[in-house]
């Protein structure tokens, strides 16, 4: 089975600027979360879609927005972006059921560098 | 902050050492995860133990969970350099919602 697929890997922007990255999981998993990981605040919890309906949202402005699309792949889309947008996003997918135990697939994150 | 605290930061070790990683959280969970990285890469899962369990083993794994003091410990026994990387442990809270919470990390090394 293919893992949690994310593209680009890397990317630079400008201020000002928007950004979308996108993440294919794997076959089967309907849930997709999205985290931002910076040296400075870790590990931060963006948002959570299942079923194309995002379940659970994390502190962030609201230049930060994601879907879900019906095959489960997502998007998340940064607007007028900061420099301190700056990290490393990472998209984790599990099969998202009741039941499922709750580990998380991680892809291999994009690298967002803001100049 | 979204995060529990992990201590230490960072541990530096000599091959076949152990080397025990702790980690408090904020709120009742339904499990506690624990996840490596090696640098700038993905996340791996390494081990989940649930709410109503004390102590897990995977391997030269070993997971302790204390839901009273709502803390948990990772021990990596008979350390080998491969094992340098980052280590987070990410809680499932009872209640809020789908989302996992992971705490700062540990940045483990690993000396040959």
């Amino acid at each position: 089975k293919a893992g949690v697929t994310q593209t680009p890997r890397y990317l630079i922007k400008t201020r000002g600027q928007q950004v979308t990255l996108s993440c294919s999981p794997i076959s089967g998993h309907r849930s997709v979360s999205w985290y931002q990981q910076t040296p400075g605040q870790g590990l931060q919890f963006l948002f959570e879609y299942f079923s194309e309906t995002q379940r659970n949202k994390g502190n962030f402005p609201g230049r930060f927005s994601g879907r879900q699309f019906s095959n489960s792949r997502s998007e998340m889309n940064v607007s007028t972006l900061e420099l301190g947008d700056s990290a490393l996003y990472l998209c984790a997918s599990t099969p998202g059921g009741l039941g499922h135990t709750g580990e998380l697939f991680f892809g291999e994150g994009s690298r967002l560098t803001v100049l | 902050s979204q995060q529990g605290e992990e201590d230490p930061q960072a541990l530096s070790i000599q091959e076949g050492e152990n080397a025990t990683m702790n980690c408090s959280y904020k709120t009742s969970i339904n499990n506690l995860q624990w996840y490596r990285q090696n640098s700038g890469r993905g996340l791996v899962h390494l081990i989940l133990i649930r709410s109503n369990e004390r102590e897990k083993h995977s391997g030269r794994l070993r997971v302790t969970l204390d839901t009273s003091k709502k803390s948990s410990s990772l021990l990596i026994t008979a350390s080998r350099a491969a094992d340098t990387a980052s280590y987070f442990c990410a809680s499932s809270p009872l209640f809020g919602g789908f989302k996992t919470i992971f705490g700062a990390g540990t940045r483990l090394f690993v000396k040959a």
